[in-house]
This record gives structure tokens, C-alpha cells and sequence, in this order.
């Protein structure tokens, strides 16, 4: 069964901070990986998405992947108060191109 | 452009009861999901859609049913309400599939509770 997996928190970092979130995924041939931000109460909303190694950056916010260790990881620069939520992983498997298989979330936790 | 549109926001259900749950969406996407959501879990794709007319199953489709008779409209039907089935439930479109990159579009949610 194809499997994503994060550190459910929740993660506390002080206001100002870098803030890292971290996401495997379990099908090695998954293409695409996308970090969804979900306050509480409320419906997630994309963050980024990456599909190739390496780095990719929005701002302060900065996605990476390995695929050879099967990781995805995001990267929250000058964390603030307003960053404070669950960030979901969702990964797109090899075999399905209209399915995300969803992570849990990892709540963050961005303290003034 | 109000993008993606569920009523209700909550309802609370007896057990054996049914109840539709409907979902619409403005921005003339042809792909459109049901999720739901447990507590302190992950999204669980119920169905999916990629056009009009056309519908197929996700990971948890049982007990559950859909229809798409329009590009905008996706509402999604419970039958026979379990305790199993309490939940928060999130219509998405996009305008492609998941894997083609593109953003899934969320509403805001349906809060629903089966006693």
C-alpha cells in the first residue's frame, strides 16, 4: 500500500526561525510532490509542488526533493505567527495520474 | 468567482439516514474530487471525476455515491449513514489530474456528525 508519511508535531519554532518539514513517500516511482497548508477548521491550499531533485523556492518558502532517498522536505524561511497550521504532503504515485496520496499533516507551531 | 461552493457546512445525521451533499464550482474546471478528512489523518479520495458523465472510485468509495450531470455541479450522495461516516468532507476540482501539476481548489468543507 502506498504510503506517505510525516511527523504529526507539533513542531514549535520561534517567530523569525527557519521552520523544517519533512515527508517520505513509500512508491519510488512517485512523478509529482505538493505541500498543502491547512489552518485549522478550514480546507488546504497548495503551497508548492515540485516534480524534479533538488531545490525549488517561492519566496520564503523552499520545497525540496530526493528521490533517491524517497524525501521530500519544506523549508520555511523568517517563520511567522501567520504560518502557524497543519502542512499536508500529497504525492502523486507512478501508477495513477489523478490520485494524491495524502500525508497526515505535521502541525506547526510559530511562537512570538 | 466564488471557486468552489459545499453546502451544508455542518449536519448532524441518525444513523440509517441519508443525505446529499453538494458541491459546486465556477471556474469551468473539468476535474473534480470528494475527499473526506478524520481527525488527525490524512485525505481520503472518495470519488472523482473527469468530466461531465464520467465518475470512478477512489480509495473509499462504499457507501457513498456521485453523479455528474454537469461540468459545475458534483454532489455526493451518503445512503444508510453509519457512525463510520462522521467526518469533514471537501469537494476539490482542477483543471487537470492530480499527477498533471496543477492546483487542486478546495471548498470549504462539509462537518458532518452520524448518531
Amino acid at each position: 500500500q502506498k504510503e506517505v508519511e510525516q511527523n504529526s508535531g507539533p513542531l514549535s519554532v520561534p517567530e523569525g526561525a527557519i521552520a523544517s518539514l519533512n515527508c517520505t513517500y513509500s512508491d519510488r516511482g512517485s512523478q509529482s510532490f505538493f505541500w498543502y497548508r491547512q489552518y485549522s477548521g478550514k480546507s488546504p491550499e497548495l503551497i508548492m509542488f515540485i516534480y524534479s531533485n533538488g531545490d525549488k523556492e517561492d519566496g520564503r518558502f523552499t520545497a525540496q526533493l530526493n528521490k533517491a532517498s524517497q524525501y521530500v522536505s519544506l523549508l520555511i524561511r523568517d517563520s511567522q505567527p501567520s504560518d502557524s497550521a497543519t502542512y499536508l504532503c500529497a504525492v502523486n504515485p507512478m501508477d495513477s495520474n489523478y490520485q494524491l496520496i495524502w500525508g497526515a499533516g505535521t502541525k506547526l507551531i510559530i511562537k512570538p | 468567482n466564488a471557486g468552489v461552493t459545499q453546502t451544508p457546512k455542518f449536519r448532524i445525521l441518525k444513523i440509517g439516514q441519508s443525505m446529499t451533499l453538494q458541491c459546486t464550482q465556477d471556474m469551468n474546471h473539468n476535474y473534480m474530487y470528494w475527499y473526506r478528512q478524520d481527525p488527525g489523518m490524512g485525505l481520503k479520495l472518495i470519488y472523482y471525476s473527469v468530466g461531465a458523465g464520467i465518475t470512478d472510485k477512489g480509495e473509499v468509495p462504499n457507501g457513498y455515491n456521485v453523479s455528474r450531470s454537469t461540468t459545475e455541479d458534483f454532489p455526493l450522495r451518503l445512503e444508510l449513514a453509519a457512525p463510520s461516516q462522521t467526518s469533514v468532507y471537501f469537494c476539490a476540482s482542477s483543471y487537470t489530474l492530480a499527477g498533471g501539476q496543477d492546483e487542486q481548489y478546495f471548498g470549504p468543507g462539509t462537518r458532518l456528525t452520524v448518531t
